[in-house]
C-alpha cells in the first residue's frame, strides 16, 4: 500500500503549549490530505483537510501543505488536555481510495 | 446525523470459522470502506465500495469478501479466520461531493480469533 509516514510517534506538550505533527506521502498521485483525531475508545473524526499549497487555520488548529514535497503538518496552539488523542494523517492517492498513517499520539500534560 | 453503525461490536471466533461483520449508514453516502486496525499500526485499507462497485486491495484480495446489498449496508466476510485476523475492523462511509471525501467512521468491531 501507499506509504503515509507520520512523525513523531508520540509527543508530550504542556498545557498551553504548541504541538506540531508531521505527515509525508511517498505517492506522487496524492492530491488531498486530512487530519483525523481519535480519542481513546472512540472512532476517528475528521479534524481538518487541505489540498492547496499553503496554510489553513481553524481556531487553535493550523494545517500546512507543501505539495512539492507532499508534506503536511498540523499545529495545535494553546494545547488543552482534551486535545490528548491519536492524530491520524490520511491521504488520497486518487479516486476514492484513502490511506492512513500510523498516527501520532499526543499527550497534553496539565 | 452522521452515524455509522457496526455490528457486532465484539466478536470472538475460533480459528478456521467464518466471521461476518456488518456496517450500516443512513446518510445515503455513495462510498463505504473497511479498514483493519492493529495496535500501533496504521489503519489498513481492505476494500471499498463506490456505489455497487467493489475495489479490493491487492494484498488482501483473497482474504476478505464483501457485499453491499443496498446503499445503506455493507458487510465484511472472512471465510476462515486465522489468528492474524485479530484486529479492530473500522467501517467508514463518505459522500461523493467531487473531492474532499471526508470519512465518517463507525465505532468499530473488535475481532479476537482464538
Amino acid at each position: 500500500q501507499q506509504k503515509v509516514q507520520q512523525s513523531p510517534e508520540s509527543l508530550i506538550v504542556p498545557e498551553g503549549g504548541m504541538a506540531s505533527l508531521n505527515c509525508t506521502s511517498s505517492d506522487r498521485n496524492v492530491d488531498y490530505f486530512w487530519w483525523y483525531r481519535q480519542h481513546s475508545g472512540k472512532s476517528p473524526k475528521m479534524l481538518m483537510s487541505i489540498f492547496s499549497n499553503g496554510e489553513k487555520e481553524e481556531g487553535r488548529f493550523t494545517v500546512h501543505l507543501n505539495k512539492a514535497s507532499l508534506h503536511t503538518s498540523l499545529h495545535i496552539r494553546d494545547s488543552q488536555p482534551s486535545d490528548s488523542a491519536l492524530y491520524l494523517c490520511a491521504a488520497r492517492p486518487g479516486g476514492y481510495k484513502v490511506v492512513f498513517g500510523s498516527g501520532t499520539r499526543l499527550l497534553v500534560s496539565p | 446525523d452522521t452515524t455509522v453503525k457496526q455490528n457486532p461490536r465484539y466478536k470472538l471466533a475460533r480459528v478456521g470459522k467464518p466471521v461476518n461483520l456488518i456496517c450500516s449508514q443512513t446518510m445515503n453516502h455513495d462510498t463505504m470502506y473497511w479498514y483493519q486496525k492493529k495496535p500501533n499500526q496504521a489503519p489498513k485499507l481492505l476494500l471499498f465500495y463506490y456505489d455497487k462497485i467493489l475495489n479490493r486491495e491487492a494484498d488482501t484480495f483473497e482474504k476478505f469478501q464483501s457485499s453491499r446489498p443496498n446503499n445503506s449496508f455493507c458487510s465484511l466476510y472472512i471465510g476462515s479466520a486465522g489468528l492474524e485476523y485479530s484486529a479492530m475492523y473500522l467501517c467508514a462511509s463518505s459522500p461523493d461531493r467531487g473531492g474532499g471525501n471526508t470519512l465518517y467512521f463507525g465505532e468499530g468491531s473488535r475481532l479476537i480469533v482464538v
